[in-house]
């Protein structure tokens, strides 16, 4: 089957501009995971979704982050007003309900110019 | 405060030689530990769970409580072997936090 899929792979956009980056789990996987992938900076954990709710929200660096997910399947990770420390690559990946072995997608990488 | 830490951003090693990957973990309960992999212009991708106490690809990770370590160990390197490496913990719940990671470069 279908592996995790996310959409753009490659997103340029101003500084000042919103970004919306989408994610797609693979189907039956009820735990859903945003990390952000930066130089020196590894993987930064930013949210995650059991089924449609965010039980921590704790690593979205500020109120600029905002991310949401329906029907228990497609996550949207939107970013308002981006600035340039936003640039990285954006990484979602999903896992089967009790388990934290997770598949990852492709990434996105956004930069902001 | 850092959960997970790995002290090396690179480690370099000749083909055939023995590898180790330092992971230290930072975690008052009992810890579940994972190793990443993510090989060139690859999705990062699950290695292994000390849970499973397996040997993938050669390597192997033993959970060291007193020395809350984890480290990855292959006895002998291989040119394929060149990736990113990252350590994982697993929080409360199932939030699972990473280390900064470590390249390994095998040289032939």
């Amino acid at each position: 089957g279908a592996g995790v899929s996310q959409s753009p792979s490659n997103k340029v956009t101003e500084k000042g501009k919103d970004v919306e980056l989408r994610c797609d789990p693979i189907s039956g996987h009820t735990a859903l995971y945003w990390y952000r992938q930066s130089l020196g900076q590894g993987l930064e954990f930013l949210i995650y979704f059991q089924g449609n709710s965010a039980p921590d929200k704790s690593g979205l660096p500020s109120d600029r982050f905002s991310a949401e997910r329906t029907g228990g399947s497609v996550s949207t990770l939107t970013i308002q007003r981006t600035q340039q420390e936003d640039s990285a690559v954006y990484l979602c990946a999903s896992s089967l309900p009790g388990t934290v072995w997770l598949y990852f997608g492709p990434g996105t990488r956004l930069t902001v110019t | 405060a850092q959960r997970v830490t790995q002290p090396e951003k690179l480690l370099s090693v000749f083909k055939g030689a023995p590898v180790e990957l330092k992971c230290n973990y930072s975690y008052s309960g009992s810890p579940e530990l994972f190793w990443y992999v993510q090989y060139s212009r690859q999705r990062l991708q699950l290695l292994l769970r000390h849970i499973s106490r397996e040997s993938i690809k050669g390597f192997t990770a033993d959970l060291n409580k007193g020395e809350t370590s984890f480290h990855l160990k292959k006895p002998f390197a291989q040119e394929e072997d060149s990736a990113m490496y990252y350590c994982a913990l697993v929080e409360y719940g199932n939030k699972l936090v990473f280390g900064a990671g470590t390249i390994l470069r095998v040289k032939s």
